[in-house]
């Protein structure tokens, strides 16, 4: 039933070691979105796309970087992990308002 | 700049007490919504309740509620008849349009509800 699968759920990784964060979704929809959450903050989006197009926010470091082969897709690369991100990665989809936007269980990342 | 503001960082509450999540807002846009969502420990994000800005009534679904006021730009979560199992944070989130035109949602920092029995 889930409909933005995430993969790991707990992704350990080493400092300075490329890894690379999977999202899923069922339900067709159009946008896609990535945000971190750190220990008690608020979630911040990285990036999102819509369709193809990709929308990088202004702060978001260059070290995150993005790809989405498909519509059902959307994977998220940090290039060189530091201690600094580790944090939980959430992704997430929206259809109309009301639906809300849907978020999978995340990805908690360490960074050892 | 659009903005949200959650003002409690914590609450205590006792079990099958009604409670009230503050949640403030500023935008300049005339179209915009507000979100509710819960944030158990587990950590996923479930939608709770959804307010449009044109929406003449106060949205609810079950035992959630909310205090729409558009004008003191407000829109306070209620949970009525609180239960153990409704202990978790609990994020005020609007969309809001991006510089590139489409749409994204915008977080407050939460409110992180205790239920005691």
């Amino acid at each position: 039933d889930a409909m933005v699968i995430q993969n790991p759920r707990y992704q350990v990784t080493q400092f300075g070691k490329p890894v690379t964060l999977s999202c899923s979704q069922t339900l067709n929809h159009n946008v896609m979105y990535w945000y971190q959450q750190k220990s008690s903050q608020a979630p911040k989006l990285l990036f999102h796309y819509y369709d193809k197009d990709f929308n990088n926010e202004a702060d978001t470091p260059d070290n995150f970087q993005s790809r989405r082969p498909n519509t059902s897709f959307c994977f998220l690369d940090i290039r060189s992990p530091g201690l600094g991100d580790a944090a939980m990665y959430l992704c997430a989809t929206t259809g109309t308002a009301r639906d809300g936007y849907t978020f999978g269980s995340g990805t908690r990342l360490t960074v050892v | 700049a659009q903005k949200i503001t959650q003002t409690q960082p914590g609450m205590f509450v006792q079990e099958k007490e009604a409670v009230t999540l503050d949640c403030t807002y500023d935008t300049s846009d005339p179209s915009y919504g507000l979100f509710w969502y819960k944030q158990p420990s587990s950590g996923e994000m479930i939608f709770l309740i959804y307010q449009g800005s044109y929406d003449q009534q106060n949205a609810t679904e079950g035992r959630y509620s909310l205090n729409f006021q558009k004008a003191r730009k407000s829109a306070n979560l209620v949970i009525s008849a609180s239960q153990l199992g409704d202990s978790a944070m609990y994020f005020c989130a609007m969309r809001v349009i991006s510089n590139f035109g489409n749409e994204k949602l915008t977080f407050g920092t939460g409110t992180r509800l205790t239920i005691i029995p």
